[in-house]
């Protein structure tokens, strides 16, 4: 049973949209996470917040931008698609004072 | 965050127990070892962690050698469904963000 979703989990759309890829958490955690991660490769953090209108830049460098209004959603916005931007995009949450990451399923997106 | 070292892959027989080494020679001693899966591009899910002793879960144990330089992840009896990538991180505890390496590929056979 998930306590983090992500929608959509598939989504394939064309050059120059506009993007936004939801992640929602039921338990309260602080801290959330956005990674990218291409087929067989390692996973890399793009985004991450700590807490209420606070983001940070991961380590790997994104065209993406993300916001926190609400401690529970962390949406993941990409303002012009392009094909370099295919890949999974897998959202996490740990509550503070600990370090266990939760993950939702994931949203693989396909842009042509 | 402390560079782990894992092999690429490895196989093990169903059934039998998967015996999964990670290298952490510059910890310090405030971090921890976690350990995490990724099956077949699902999210990555949470093991076991530990500091210093051996740990056990549900899932697994967790061996730290005594310097902490090395540790190992213990799948009891392993069945197909634990085919995966197996990835050591060490972090302090408090600390957010993670850095996943390449990990290990177990493959249990039948």
């Amino acid at each position: 049973e998930a306590d983090i979703y992500q929608t959509p989990r598939y989504l394939v759309i064309g050059t120059g949209k506009k993007i936004t890829l939801e992640c929602s958490q039921t338990m309260g955690h602080d801290k959330m996470y956005w990674y990218q991660q291409d087929p067989g490769m390692e996973l890399h953090l793009i985004h991450y917040s700590y807490g209420v209108n606070s983001t940070e830049k991961g380590d790997l460098s994104s065209e993406s931008t993300v916001s926190r209004i609400r401690t529970e959603h962390f949406p993941l916005t990409l303002e012009s698609a392009r094909p370099s931007h295919t890949s999974q995009y897998l959202c996490a949450s740990s509550r503070s004072g600990a370090n266990v990451l939760t993950f939702g399923a994931g949203s693989r997106l396909t842009v042509l | 965050d402390a560079k782990t070292t894992q092999p690429t892959s490895m196989d093990c027989a169903e059934g039998r127990a998967a015996n999964l080494p990670c290298n952490h020679s510059t910890i310090s001693g405030n971090e921890y070892v976690y350990w995490y899966r990724q099956i077949h591009s699902q999210g990555p899910q949470y093991i076991i962690h530990g500091l210093k002793n051996n740990e056990t879960n549900e899932m697994a144990s967790l061996i730290i050698t005594e310097d902490r330089k090395s540790s190992t992840l213990i799948l009891p009896h392993a069945t197909l469904r634990d085919t995966a990538v197996y990835y050591c991180i060490v972090r302090v505890t408090n600390a957010g963000k993670s850095t996943f390496g390449d990990g290990t590929t177990l493959t249990v056979k039948p």
